[in-house]
């Protein structure tokens, strides 16, 4: 079956310093890769995508390369802030047809103290 | 578009009750999904529908669980009779067929006492 593994939690930075999340999974098939991020109080947002192998996903400074041949979708930032704590969730989709298989992994808790 | 909109926001009941859960998806979307979460289990995926028919339920815990989308502009999730152990925050999202970005509602704060 279809699966995600995070680093786990929680993660403590400073402001400014550099992040990485780790993120592998498995998968029957070729699927497209995603980030979402999760404020308190709120429901997931997509932070960042890729779609197939080598390509880079950004956004808001983040980044994440879709590796297919370590099956890995980790996520960077080279310098972060303290409005970037929040849960990060990798997750995969696969379609075929009308199904849908999204799977998610258990979610990173970020903490950045000023 | 307003976004994903979930009804109410909290849900505090006793044991034994009925809850219902209300979810108005981004209009067009044609794929809706139903998520748990909590500490100890994450994110889990209950239910989805693709054009209001429920496609893949394996995910429902138990028969207390149903969930219903008589149209594309709504959708219910009902536990009776709830237990202590459902508490959690529910989320709705929609993505639309020819994306795979999903967008999220607020969820529903529920507790059961």
């Amino acid at each position: 079956g279809n699966s995600v593994t995070q680093m786990e939690g929680p993660v403590t930075l400073s402001e400014e310093a550099f992040l990485t999340i780790n993120c592998t999974y498995t998968a029957t098939g070729y699927p497209s890769l995603f980030w979402y991020v999760q404020y308190p109080g709120e429901g997931l947002q997509l932070l960042l995508k890729a779609t197939k192998a080598d390509d880079k996903g950004s956004n808001k400074g983040f980044e994440a390369t879709y590796r297919k041949e370590t099956t890995s979708f980790h996520l960077e930032k080279g310098s972060v802030q303290v409005s970037d704590s929040a849960v990060y969730f990798c997750a995969l989709s696969l379609t075929q047809s009308s199904a849908r298989q999204l799977t998610f992994g258990s979610g990173t808790q970020l903490t950045v103290l000023p | 578009d307003a976004g994903v909109i979930q009804s109410p926001r909290h849900e505090v009941t006793e044991m034994g009750q009925e809850v219902t859960l209300r979810c108005k998806p981004i209009s067009g979307h044609d794929y809706l999904f139903w998520y748990r979460q909590t500490m100890m289990r994450g994110l889990e995926l209950l239910i989805y529908f693709n054009n209001n028919v429920p496609i893949d339920d394996s995910g429902m815990p138990e028969d207390r669980f149903s969930a219903k989308m008589p149209n594309a502009s709504f959708s219910t999730l009902k536990i009776q009779p709830s237990e202590p152990r459902d508490s959690a925050v529910y989320f709705c999202a929609s993505v639309d067929r020819g994306d795979e970005k999903l967008f999220f509602g607020s969820g529903t704060q529920l507790s059961v006492l």
